[in-house]
């Protein structure tokens, strides 16, 4: 089956720090990324659409100038947490697809961040 | 507006219990997915299920089943005689025709006690 590979799976970090978070869909050419959040013991929230070169489109709250999404080409999205602070610790989960595909998003594994 | 409804906070079984985790969902869309994933305690999200608004047939794979009833805008999962494995946060999503987003419901945390 389809792959989509996030890296790092883990990562801490001072505060102030900008992290970049890679997905990559590994053996198919991923026309559209998504990202989410999940915080503890809650459900995974929609934080923005990421479109093959173009800008993301992001969800009502999440600021764009925080979370920087890049989708430079069909397999590779990149989601930087500028400034990153404590509120912003979290799990961080990509998908991919292909848009209209009728095939169904594939996830990565998820990207645990803790900011100190 | 919540888009898909679990009820069910927690859920905690003996090994070997059925166990069934109820999904509404809400949509004014004719065509739709609803989907079920699994996320056990390492994080990721395993992909269990997806069906199409046009097809209520209900499907078995192995210890898995799902309900799926329009007329309750439904699509309930039951686990069969539930193993510790099955310990887990399972999701139900619902993604509207054109959009391709997924919508989550909040999450059913299962225990299954040895």
């Amino acid at each position: 089956g389809a792959v989509v590979s996030q890296h790092p799976s883990w990562v801490i970090c001072k505060s102030g720090t900008s992290v970049k978070i890679e997905c990559r869909s590994l053996d198919f050419q991923a026309t559209t990324m998504f990202w989410y959040r999940q915080f503890p013991k809650q459900s995974l929230m929609l934080m923005a659409t990421s479109n093959e070169g173009s800008k993301a489109t992001y969800e009502q709250g999440v600021e764009k100038d925080k979370f920087l999404i890049n989708h430079a080409s069909l397999t590779l999205s990149t989601l930087t947490v500028t400034s990153a602070h404590p509120e912003d610790s979290s799990f961080y989960i990509c998908s991919a697809g292909v848009h209209q595909s009728n095939q169904p998003q594939h996830f990565g594994d998820g990207t645990r961040l803790s900011i100190l | 507006a919540q888009k898909v409804t679990q009820a069910q906070t927690e859920i905690s079984v003996v090994e070997k219990e059925d166990v069934t985790l109820d999904c509404v969902y809400e949509t004014r869309d004719t065509t739709y997915y609803l989907f079920w994933y699994k996320q056990p305690p390492s994080g990721e999200l395993v992909f269990l299920i997806r069906r199409n608004s046009f097809d209520e047939q209900n499907e078995i794979s192995g210890r898995y089943s799902w309900n799926f009833q329009k007329s309750t805008s439904s699509f309930n999962f039951t686990i069969t005689a539930s193993q510790v494995v099955d310990s887990a946060v399972y999701f139900c999503a619902l993604s509207e025709a054109g959009d391709y987003k997924l919508s989550f419901g909040a999450g059913t945390t299962v225990t299954v006690r040895a």
